[in-house]
């Protein structure tokens, strides 16, 4: 157990819908990174939230955006969702800003876009 | 771009070792090596990381060549609860996982 939550388990969403996902990092966990993992393939980095701002973003599109909020939880929020955007979708709480070894993964969304 | 590469499977008799290998022959100077496991319907899980020395922790040992293009996860006493899918990471601003490799622990 990592103490990071992710809700809901599963969502099943229609082309064009927007989508929120939830994920509740370990107290005092001032970071927070999203990844996609699409089925076979490692997880890619969407972005990172450092004390609710962006710290750093992969290469995904705009509609794919972010919040973190002060008492440690954080939302990934994907606009006009695609085929192609069904996957697991992965948070990892850290303490400090860029400490690739202390990510503390949920258990993540599986998303499926029908 | 993973900037690894790994053998996408391999198998490991039940308490012997499992020796992982990873290429990452681009490699730059103050580039770390990140190894992650996931278990089947987890979230991946932190194992050790190096820079150029040998790194061991009480689940496994990094070894790094002195090139540092390349580097060996080892797992000595390997247990079936180690299947897993092992992701070697060369970190650079953010955390690239490539395919990995899956690991299967036999009886």
């Amino acid at each position: 157990e990592t103490g990071v939550t992710q809700s809901p388990t599963h969502l099943i969403k229609t082309r064009g819908q927007q989508v929120t996902l939830r994920c509740s990092s370990q107290s005092g966990h001032n970071t927070v990174s999203w990844y996609q993992q699409a089925l076979g393939q490692g997880p890619q980095f969407i972005f990172q939230y450092y004390r609710e701002e962006e710290n750093g973003r992969g290469n995904f599109p705009p509609r794919f955006s972010g919040l973190q909020f002060p008492n440690y939880s954080s939302e990934l929020n994907v606009n006009a969702l695609e085929l192609d955007d069904s996957a697991l979708y992965l948070c990892a709480s850290s303490a400090t800003s860029g400490s690739w070894d202390e990510q503390y993964f949920g258990p993540g969304t599986r998303l499926t876009v029908t | 771009d993973a900037k690894t590469t790994q053998p996408p499977s391999m198998d490991c008799a039940e308490g012997r070792a499992a020796n992982l290998p990873c290429n990452h022959s681009t490699i730059s100077g103050n580039e770390y090596v990140y190894w992650y496991r996931q278990i089947h319907s987890q979230g991946p899980q932190y194992i050790i990381h190096g820079l150029k020395n040998n790194e061991t922790n009480e689940m496994a040992s990094l070894i790094i060549t002195e090139d540092r293009k390349s580097s060996t996860l080892i797992l000595p006493h390997a247990t079936l609860r180690d299947t897993a899918v092992y992701y070697c990471i060369v970190r650079v601003d953010d955390m690239r996982f490539g395919a990995g490799t899956r690991l299967t622990v036999k009886p």
